[in-house]
């Protein structure tokens, strides 16, 4: 598959246990911010978004975290699949919404 | 079966030869968008249309060109490529106002300019 990064941060994680993935942004006008997910050959694929006037987001499996005081964001992965394993990107979308950065991505792999 | 197409997925070309990469989606979406990513700078927008015949610079613009003559298309255009567009690019559609959310990405193109 393609590299989707040379010296992307890496968190090992047993099969079955919690993930949480860390992210600090730098816009603190930014509207939404977002989680993607991607897998080896594979382009981004959307997993959940906050808005900047939430604290706290729930999915399947997953929980997004917002701490705008500090400009952090966290993805919470639950029961930790080995169909988790990929590099997971945060993103903001700016005050206007219609531009998206991404920060640098960080590596999953899962341990069976 | 809803989806972002792009071609080619693999292109090596040389150096000022004129290129262009086709982004095609099913979906009926307003948004679509270009991403180069690169490693070590992860994914970068390059140029973002809000709908037809209204585009728009993202951060990387320069070197690019892109129209949106029709909903579903959206080209990327290499005039005159040089070497530091080699990149792996993504395009990616979107009904949502905001961009990204519910987005639905390409496969990619890997473009090497020698």
């Amino acid at each position: 598959g393609e590299s989707v990064g040379l010296h992307l941060p890496t968190l090992s994680v047993q099969e079955g246990d919690n993930s949480i993935i860390n992210c600090a942004y730098s816009n603190s006008a930014s509207d939404y911010f977002i989680w993607y997910k991607q897998e080896s050959g594979k382009g981004p694929q959307f997993i959940i978004d906050i808005r900047s006037n939430m604290d706290k987001r729930q999915g399947q499996r997953v929980t997004v975290l917002l701490n705008k005081t500090v400009k952090h964001l966290s993805l919470q992965i639950a029961a930790t699949q080995p169909g988790d394993s990929a590099v997971y990107f945060c993103a903001e979308t700016g005050a206007a919404g219609n531009k998206l950065t991404f920060g640098g991505g960080t590596r999953v792999l899962v341990k069976p | 079966e809803a989806q972002v197409t792009q071609n080619p997925r693999y292109l090596i070309t040389v150096t000022g030869k004129k290129l262009t990469v086709t982004c095609s989606q099913n979906m009926n979406h307003e948004y679509m968008s270009w991403y180069r990513q690169d490693p070590g700078l992860g994914l970068r927008q390059i140029y973002y249309s809000m709908n037809v015949e209204v585009t728009d610079k993202g951060d990387v613009p320069e070197g690019y060109k892109v129209s949106r003559k029709e909903k579903r298309n959206f080209p990327l255009i290499l005039e005159s490529p040089s070497p530091n567009q080699t990149s792996l690019y993504f395009c990616a559609s979107s009904t949502h106002r905001v961009v990204g959310t519910e987005a639905f990405f390409g496969q990619g193109t890997r473009l090497t300019v020698v």
